[in-house]
């Protein structure tokens, strides 16, 4: 157990709608990571957030956002879906200075858009 | 553009032999390496990391090796147990930039007892 949680697990939603995935940290965590694993594919980084503040992004949609609320809990908000964004995604956290710190990753969230 | 490449999906190896997962990177920048090991309906918990400063890192079975010249790294798993059956990422980043993680699409690791 790495001490990441996410939820849902699992969710199933159709085309055109929008999902919200949540993301818990690690105890003392301070940065949070958002990664999608499409089928057969390494993983790709979205965003990072630390202590609230979007710090770094990477290959995320327009119709993606985030955010960390105060209690640095993270929401990978997922709108106007398409069969495309059917993928896993994970959340990791690390304690976020610019170290070599390792990021340790939730178990997912596995989306599947029809 | 695949920074982090490894070329081999899937890897088979007798219980009690030595394991060799390879990968290799195109961006100079990365000065930070991590392998990461994944089973089925879990995330990738952390295995090992290697600082670009270094060549080598053990930890218990687990040993990596870094060639700088050749952008060329490898994990080293012995003796290989069953419960080394996993998908196997190897990841890295750059301290110049932010601390995202650039991924391999992985290798997935059979032990045959």
């Amino acid at each position: 157990d790495s001490g990441v949680t996410q939820t849902p697990k699992h969710l199933i939603t159709a085309t055109g709608q929008r999902v919200t995935l949540r993301c818990s940290p690690r105890s003392g965590d301070l940065s949070v990571y958002w990664y999608q694993q499409s089928l057969d594919q390494g993983l790709q980084f979205l965003i990072q957030y630390y202590n609230g503040e979007e710090r770094a992004k990477g290959n995320i949609l327009e119709r993606f956002s985030a955010q960390q609320f105060p209690d640095l809990h993270s929401e990978l908000n997922l709108s106007s879906l398409e069969l495309g964004d059917s993928a896993l995604y994970f959340c990791a956290s690390s304690v976020g200075t610019r170290d070599n710190s390792e990021q340790y990753f939730g178990p997912g969230t596995r989306l599947t858009v029809t | 553009d695949q920074q982090v490449k490894q070329n081999s999906p899937s890897l088979s190896v007798q219980e009690g032999r030595i394991s060799i997962l390879n990968c290799d990177y195109t961006n100079s920048m990365f000065d930070y390496f991590l392998w990461y090991k994944k089973y089925p309906a879990e995330g990738p918990t952390f295995l090992i990391s290697i600082s670009s400063i270094k060549d080598k890192n053990e930890d218990g079975r687990f040993t990596v090796f870094l060639n700088k010249s050749a952008k060329h790294l490898s994990l080293h798993i012995v003796p290989s147990q069953p419960g080394d059956s996993a998908v196997y990422f190897c990841a890295a980043k750059s301290n110049f930039g932010n601390e995202k993680l650039t991924f391999g699409t992985g290798t997935r690791l059979t032990i045959i007892p």
